[in-house]
């Protein structure tokens, strides 16, 4: 069980510029969501799935666009970076339907630095 | 709304020494509570959770109750060591629109001295 895996792990932009944040799970999770860590702020949530087709915003949603086709991925595109968007990116999924739980387990994140 | 406040840090303290971070919620409802340890580079991962009042969670010689009447969910070891030098973030879980949302603290940054 590799659990959450995200990629990039850096990635440095230009102001203008898109990039897509990859983000799998191998649980069989239903739930799947996207945060973003900056300093003295703990993690917002940006965008979150609760199933394959549906999507809806978090806390954060302004500059990110969301999919979800396939249970396992739930990838995260900024179309038109800006510096604001600057932060680390977390990926989590939760919820199996086997076990009933709801534990959210979370990807080793992605750096973002736009300039 | 819901939030989650947590104590600032860094909190700096030598190995061996008594831990107490502190965190107090605001929630309509009733909410799960969770602490989440994140170490340097890595993603974060859950330490302890409890899902009702009076509950208490405990891991890794981390221990914390789900205090209902005064609304916190302090987090305490009695013997720290380097090795627990990391992030700690106390959250809140709220079912919304069919979706538990995790609501974070800003965090409280521990460091562990020899």
């Amino acid at each position: 069980n590799a659990g959450v895996t995200q990629t990039p792990k850096f990635q440095v932009l230009k102001t203008g510029q898109s990039m897509t944040l990859q983000c799998a799970q191998d649980m069989n999770h239903e739930y799947m969501s996207w945060y973003r860590q900056d300093p003295g702020m703990g993690l917002r949530l940006i965008h979150y799935s609760v199933g394959a087709g549906i999507t809806d915003q978090g806390e954060v949603p302004n500059g990110y666009n969301v999919s979800r086709s396939t249970t396992e991925d739930f990838p995260l595109r900024l179309l038109s970076a800006a510096p604001s968007q600057t932060s680390v990116y977390f990926c989590a999924s939760s919820y199996s339907k086997t076990t009933n739980t709801y534990e959210q387990y979370f990807g080793p994140g992605t750096r973002l630095t736009v300039t | 709304g819901n939030s989650v406040t947590q104590m600032e840090g860094p909190v700096t303290l030598s190995e061996e020494a008594f831990l107490t971070i502190n965190c107090t919620y605001t929630a309509t409802g009733y909410p799960s509570l969770f602490w989440y340890v994140q170490y340097p580079g890595e993603g974060l991962q859950l330490l302890l959770k409890a899902t009702k009042a009076d509950d208490k969670g405990s891991n890794k010689g981390f221990e914390a109750t789900y205090r209902k009447e005064t609304t916190s969910f302090h987090l305490e070891k009695g013997s720290v060591q380097v090795s627990d030098s990391a992030v700690y973030f106390c959250a809140l879980s709220m079912i919304s629109g069919g979706y538990n949302k995790l609501i974070f603290g800003a965090g409280t940054r521990l460091a562990v001295h020899p």
